[in-house]
């Protein structure tokens, strides 16, 4: 079993759908849960960043996380075209001088007007 | 602020050939990764620094992979020789080293790699 298992879709939704993107994980060290969105040909972008367990809302993201459950999600409300990118987990136990990143395969999100 | 900065953006070479990548952090983040990120995939940790030491090098098939960070600042990673596996980008990524931040990583554009 994988560390972090993440969908690779692809996903296409519509302009203003709500968008649910998800993430398992298996190690229960995990703390630290990060989204980052990656357009074609760039690097990974931090979108949203959660310390153990809850809801994080930044605009139209929202990002939640579940340690019992060993999963994370990340919502996208009213969808923009600007949005179609690849969506990546990420995770980091944390402690000592190691934060070492885990990721998930990517979710390719494409949003059509 | 300048973001994380990596050369070249492109390179093609043939198999068992040598290839160098170099990587200029955002000033003050004294904590350096490289990542491999093969296409469909997402990136996996090669090498991390803190300053010019290793912290993790675990993943780094040290055989033909090398990595340096002499003066605290740039890196520079190496595949000697290279093989089509090696097909993939390279990321470079730098955080901080105190508080929460140091668990946020800011990436560069990468470099691309193709080994024919």
């Amino acid at each position: 079993q994988k560390e972090v298992e993440q969908d690779p879709g692809p996903l296409s939704v519509p302009e203003g759908a709500i968008v649910s993107l998800n993430c398992t994980y298996s190690n229960s060290a995990f703390q630290y849960f990060m989204w980052y969105r990656q357009y074609s040909r760039k690097g990974p972008e931090l979108l949203m960043y959660t310390y153990s367990s809850g809801n994080k809302e930044d605009g139209r993201f929202t990002a939640q996380v579940d340690k019992s459950s060993k999963y994370i999600s990340l919502f996208i409300r009213d969808s923009q075209p600007s949005d179609s990118a690849t969506y990546l987990c990420a995770m980091s136990a944390g402690g000592g001088s190691n934060y070492k990143l885990t990721f998930g395969k990517g979710t390719l999100l494409t949003v059509n007007p | 602020e300048a973001g994380v900065a990596q050369s070249p953006r492109y390179k093609i070479i043939e198999k068992r050939q040598s290839v160098a990548f170099w990587c200029n952090p955002i000033s003050g983040h004294a904590t350096l990764y490289w990542y491999q990120q093969i296409l469909g995939q997402g990136p996996k940790l090669l090498i991390q620094f803190q300053n010019n030491g290793v912290v993790d090098d675990s993943q780094l098939p040290k055989d033909r992979f090398s990595a340096e960070r002499l003066k605290g600042v740039d890196s520079t990673l190496k595949i000697q020789p290279a093989k089509l596996e090696d097909s993939a980008v390279y990321l470079c990524a730098s955080s901080l080293t105190s508080g929460l931040a140091k668990n946020i990583q800011y990436f560069g554009a990468g470099t691309r790699l193709s080994v024919l």
